[in-house]
């Protein structure tokens, strides 16, 4: 099982959108309504940020929103806080039972 | 609280195998699934192998044959032993906790577990 594919790095402005991007195949992101997002500070543990591609967990700002489209989902970040520089895994459940993560992204608030 | 306590840090040797713990407390211990996971110095994360509430255990393809995760409900222990360790397994461990048919890790992991692999 290959990782899903993400960019390295994304950077916006405070108050921007960014959006990253999260590729599998039809076998994880494109066969399942399972697509989580992590967010994860160095020396910490991740953070769910959206669950079953869309839902935000309780506490999560609603600035954070997921989608998805064939086998590609995303993340958007919308008002870009200085806060929001982390790095940001997706994750999804597969054909074979298993779960793949992303390679990650790097969020930088410039 | 809800918690879930890894095992310390580790060095071993090439060829070796690590034993890491993972105790689970503050919760029904048997009505949740366990997940693996590492991550490798400056790398991502990559996924393991799950325990789950009804003790089924799928291991991810790269570690077929040298990854064993067991659970011992008398302790709320999960424990993941990886064998014929190589420099490539220098890693941060971590053990985190899924609800039943959420399809997703909550917010509950383990400090994590760095295991070294040297010579």
């Amino acid at each position: 099982q290959s990782a899903l594919t993400q960019p390295a790095s994304v950077s916006g402005s405070p108050g921007q959108s960014i959006t990253i991007s999260c590729t599998g195949t039809s076998s994880d992101v494109g066969g399942y309504e399972y697509v989580s997002w992590y967010q994860q500070h160095p020396g910490k543990a991740p953070k769910l940020m959206i669950y079953a591609v869309t839902y935000r967990p309780s506490g999560v700002s609603n600035r954070f929103s997921g989608s998805k489209s064939g086998n590609t989902a995303s993340l958007t970040i919308s008002g870009l806080q200085t806060e929001d520089e982390a790095d940001y895994y997706c994750s999804s459940f597969t054909t074979t039972g298993t779960y793949v993560f992303g390679t990650g992204t790097k969020v930088t608030v410039l | 609280q809800v918690q879930l306590v890894q095992s310390g840090a580790e060095v071993k040797k090439p060829g070796a195998s690590v034993k890491v713990s993972c105790k689970a407390s503050g919760y029904d211990f048997t009505n949740f699934h366990i997940h693996w996971m590492r991550q490798a110095p400056g790398q991502g994360l990559e996924w393991m192998g799950i325990y789950t509430c009804d003790s089924r255990i799928i291991y991810a393809q790269n570690f077929q044959g040298r990854l064993a995760v067991t659970r011992d409900t008398s302790t709320t222990t999960v424990y993941m032993e990886l064998s014929t360790l190589t420099s490539e397994d220098t890693a941060v461990y971590l053990c985190a906790r899924e609800i039943p048919g959420a399809y997703h890790l909550d917010d509950y992991w383990g400090q994590g577990t760095l295991v070294t692999v040297s010579s």
